[in-house]
């Protein structure tokens, strides 16, 4: 089981605002780190640290954290983001962990 | 422009071991921490380990006991072993490059770059 806990899946209608979270002690020290896969790809980086985004990765995205809790935010979601979307950091032993993934449907 | 080529055997009967090896090209090796990862059919993605340029080794704990993962800087090159595999090792594995440092606004650990990933079967 993951250590780091995701809502399987959420959805959000084309254009609006969508926020999947990540919640996990290994948060209370860690930034998480956000990938998105698309069906039969490698995942991507897509936000990391505070709210960083890796070039090429559009300004809708952002990062947020508070407590135990990380979120990614789309805003203004596109009929592209619909994808899984992993977050990930270390935990206190210093492993990476996982969150098992929420599937993104954009309506 | 960092890449990652990743290759090695696609298909294993149960109780080999699995064997494959991921090139860096275009980049420092040092400086950074090498990772597997896996990905099930239909399923999340599972850390597996992780090596850094001078060899140290960090590795998933569910895994530990079948696991060698191994680094050859004058190739750029890490490699990742798992013994005694049965049809529940049957994934897609993918190696990344890993960077964790630390800010004024506190720690931080991400994967910037992966492999194409390479699908792996176990049957018999």
């Amino acid at each position: 089981s993951s250590e780091l806990t995701q809502d399987p899946a959420v959805s959000v209608a084309l254009g609006q605002t969508v926020r999947i979270t990540c919640q996990g002690d290994s948060l209370r020290s860690y930034y998480a780190s956000w990938y998105q896969q698309k069906p039969g790809q490698a995942p991507v980086l897509v936000i990391y640290g505070k709210n960083n985004r890796p070039s090429g990765i559009p300004d809708r995205f952002s990062g947020s954290s508070s407590g135990n809790t990380a979120s990614l935010t789309i805003t203004g979601a596109q009929a592209e983001d619909e994808a899984d979307y992993y977050c990930n950091s270390r935990d206190s032993s210093g492993k990476v962990v996982f969150g098992g993934g929420t599937k993104l449907t954009v309506l | 422009q960092v890449q990652l080529q990743q290759w090695g055997a696609g298909l294993l009967k149960p109780s080999e071991t699995l064997s494959l090896t991921c090139a860096v090209y275009g980049g420092s090796f040092s400086g950074y921490y090498w990772s597997w990862i896996r990905q099930p059919p239909g399923k999340g993605l599972e850390w597996i380990g992780e090596i850094n340029h001078s060899g140290s080794t960090n590795y998933n704990p569910s895994l530990k006991s079948r696991v060698t993962i191994s680094v050859d800087t004058s190739k750029n090159q890490f490699s990742l072993k798992l013994s005694s595999v049965t049809a529940a090792d049957t994934a897609v594995y993918y190696c990344a490059r890993g960077l964790s440092s630390r800010s004024l606004a506190g720690y931080y650990y991400y994967m910037d770059v992966w492999g194409k990933g390479t699908t792996v079967t176990v049957s018999s």
